[in-house]
Formats: C-alpha cells, structure tokens, sequence
C-alpha cells in the first residue's frame, strides 16, 4: 500500500519551459512534504519542503503546491534547464521521534536543449 | 556529501553470504537511516536509529538487522544475502528538526546477490 504516489514514472519537458511533476499521497497525517532530486549515482539531495498548513513555498525557480483537500502536491520547475534532468522525489512525514520519511516511486524529468 | 561515507560503493556476493554495508557520518546527527532503492517502488526504509543502540524496524526489515555502538556509525547486515536483497542501499542521517530540511544521504552501495 504506498501511502505517497507518483503517477508519471517519466517527463519530458523542452528547456525554458515548465516543469511539472506530481505526488499524491493516503495518509492525511503527513505534515511535512519534500521533494529530493537524484543524479544517477549519487544520492538523493533536498531541494525544497512545505508545511501542511501553507499551500505554496517558492525557493528560486522551484515551487511547490500544496492542495491538502486533493491529498496532492505538485513541484513547478520554471524555466527548465539541462542540468535539471534527474529523478525527483516525493516524500513525506508523519510527526514523531524519528521522522521517517515516505517516500515515492519517483519521476525521471529528462530537459531537452 | 562529504559529512556521510557509505562502504563499500560496491559489492558482489553470493547468495546466502553474510553482508555488512557500513555508514559513517561526521555530523554527529542522532537519526540515521537505511534506505533500498528499487525500479517502481523508490525508496523505501529498512531500520533506522535515534541513538547509540537505539533501533527500529523499518518497512522492509525482513533479513535485515542493524546496529549503532557509536554515533558516527551505522551497520546494514544481511545475515544471509538473498537474490531480493540486490538493490542500491543508502544511509541518510537527520537532526531533530528535519521536517524543513529532511535528510542528508550518502552515495549509496550498489550490491548485487548472485
């Protein structure tokens, strides 16, 4: 049962355009969302979170929607470039001790020059 | 991230052989973490630790045990390797406050059970 989501296993999107990439999730205990971008052998790397109780954070050309009624969140990449094709996760956690992280299957975002 | 080693980056083993992965940190972060990494499914936690031999299990924690005599380490044993088990493990450590943050991982262990 995966509690978070994603949908779209690939995307492929052309440079200065928008990116797109989605999650929706079960558990409406999560309280923290994040999304990590990963280069094939390397490990993943944190790129941006939200709150439960905000619907929007931005951090550059990075922005992620939260739409708690939907169980959904959505990451917005403008404009996109080469550099940015990688796999990106969803995650999310669930308030407690350890703050285990959830994570989805993930989306492969190839940006074409 | 030079804050977190994982060793070895890989390994070949043979199935029903005794496996440790090893993850050492420098960040003296109490949380640390097992992940595996497999086509369709993501990432998903084997155990986890929030103190010197503090441990739990995580969602996929069958053949899998872990320990944690000391803060920078954490040991991944698979008793004894199965062909399931071939996979790319990461270990990611965290402090207390890393709902905003979230983890830091390693580079990974690619290992293969043949």
């Amino acid at each position: 049962d995966q509690q978070v989501k994603q949908n779209s296993p690939s995307l492929s999107v052309q440079e200065g355009r928008i990116s797109i990439l989605n999650c929706d999730y079960t558990n409406s205990m999560f309280d923290y969302f994040l999304w990590y971008k990963k280069y094939p052998a390397e490990g993943p790397t944190f790129l941006i979170s939200i709150s439960s109780i905000k619907d929007k954070n931005e951090d550059g050309r990075f922005t992620v929607f939260l739409n708690k009624s939907a169980k959904h969140l959505s990451l917005h990449i403008v404009p996109s470039q080469p550099g940015d094709s990688a796999v990106y996760f969803c995650a999310a956690s669930v308030a407690g001790s350890a703050r285990q992280l959830t994570f989805g299957s993930g989306t492969q975002l190839t940006v074409l020059p | 991230d030079a804050g977190i080693t994982q060793s070895p980056r890989h390994k070949v083993t043979e199935t029903g052989t005794p496996v440790t992965l090893r993850c050492h940190q420098t960040e003296n972060h109490r949380y640390m973490y097992w992940y595996r990494q497999d086509p369709g499914h993501g990432l998903r936690l084997i155990h986890y630790s929030y103190g010197v031999k503090d441990t739990d299990k995580g969602e996929v924690s069958d053949g899998y045990s872990v320990s944690r005599s000391k803060t920078e380490d954490f040991l991944l044993t698979l008793e004894s390797a199965t062909s399931s088990q071939t996979s790319v493990y990461f270990c990611a450590i965290s402090e207390r406050d890393s709902r905003l943050h979230g983890y830091t991982f390693g580079s990974g262990t690619r290992l293969t059970v043949v």
